[in-house]
């Protein structure tokens, strides 16, 4: 049993540079999430999805973009990446009968 | 808005000890649940116990259960018999549900070291 699977574990940008953080899961959970963690801190939401083609931003959207095109697949874009982008990002998936979340191991991306 | 505190940046405890990890919560909702994650030093995120709010029985699994005070807004972590493996950061987080605006709302974390 996959669950949720994280693509890639680590990355070095430059600066304007773009890419996508790719999320997948298997256990057909309507609901995802992006969120960051920066060190000391705990975990801040970019953007959720409660289903196929329907997102809404989080607490700290603003350089990201998402889509949700299928149930399993929540690619999070950056397009001109910039150093407070650096961070540690998680996807995560939400079971609705019991609100139970499951996270992907996490990107490191640095930005220089 | 809904908002989640722990209270205790840092914690130690001795290995076969028991520790207390705090979170305080606020939220208007009825019906909720709520969970404590722990995350070591590999980063994976890992849920170590939920409990259902609408139950008055505190959540036990294994070595951890809690202490779910409804009316206070508490919700207590213990861990009993320590073992080195329980070192990490530990989250406490509470579902948001209104409407369609469906998220987790994380506290900041507690790192808890375990002495041998």
């Amino acid at each position: 049993n996959a669950g949720v699977t994280q693509t890639p574990k680590f990355r070095i940008l430059k600066i304007g540079q773009s890419m996508t953080l790719q999320c997948t899961q298997d256990m057909n959970h309507n609901y995802m999430y992006w969120y960051r963690q920066d060190p000391g801190m705990g975990l801040k939401l970019i953007y959720y999805s409660v289903g196929a083609g329907i997102t809404d931003k989080g607490e700290v959207p603003n350089g990201y973009n998402v889509s949700r095109s299928t149930t399993e697949d929540f690619p999070l874009r950056l397009e001109l990446a910039a150093p407070s982008q650096t961070s540690v990002y998680f996807c995560a998936s939400e079971s609705t009968k019991d609100s139970k979340a499951f996270f992907g191991q996490g990107t490191r991306l640095t930005v220089v | 808005a809904q908002t989640v505190t722990q209270s205790q940046p840092e914690m130690s405890v001795q290995e076969a000890e028991t520790v207390t990890l705090s979170c305080t919560y606020d939220t208007s909702e009825s019906d909720y649940y709520l969970f404590w994650y722990k995350q070591p030093p590999s980063r994976q995120m890992i849920l170590v116990i939920r409990q259902e709010a609408y139950k008055q029985q505190n959540a036990t699994e294994n070595r951890f259960s809690v202490n779910f005070q409804k009316a206070a807004k508490s919700f207590s972590l213990k861990i009993s018999d320590s073992q080195l493996g329980d070192a990490a950061m530990y989250f406490c987080a509470s579902p948001l549900n209104a409407g369609n605006n469906r998220k987790l709302i994380w506290g900041l974390g507690t790192s808890l070291a375990v002495n041998p």
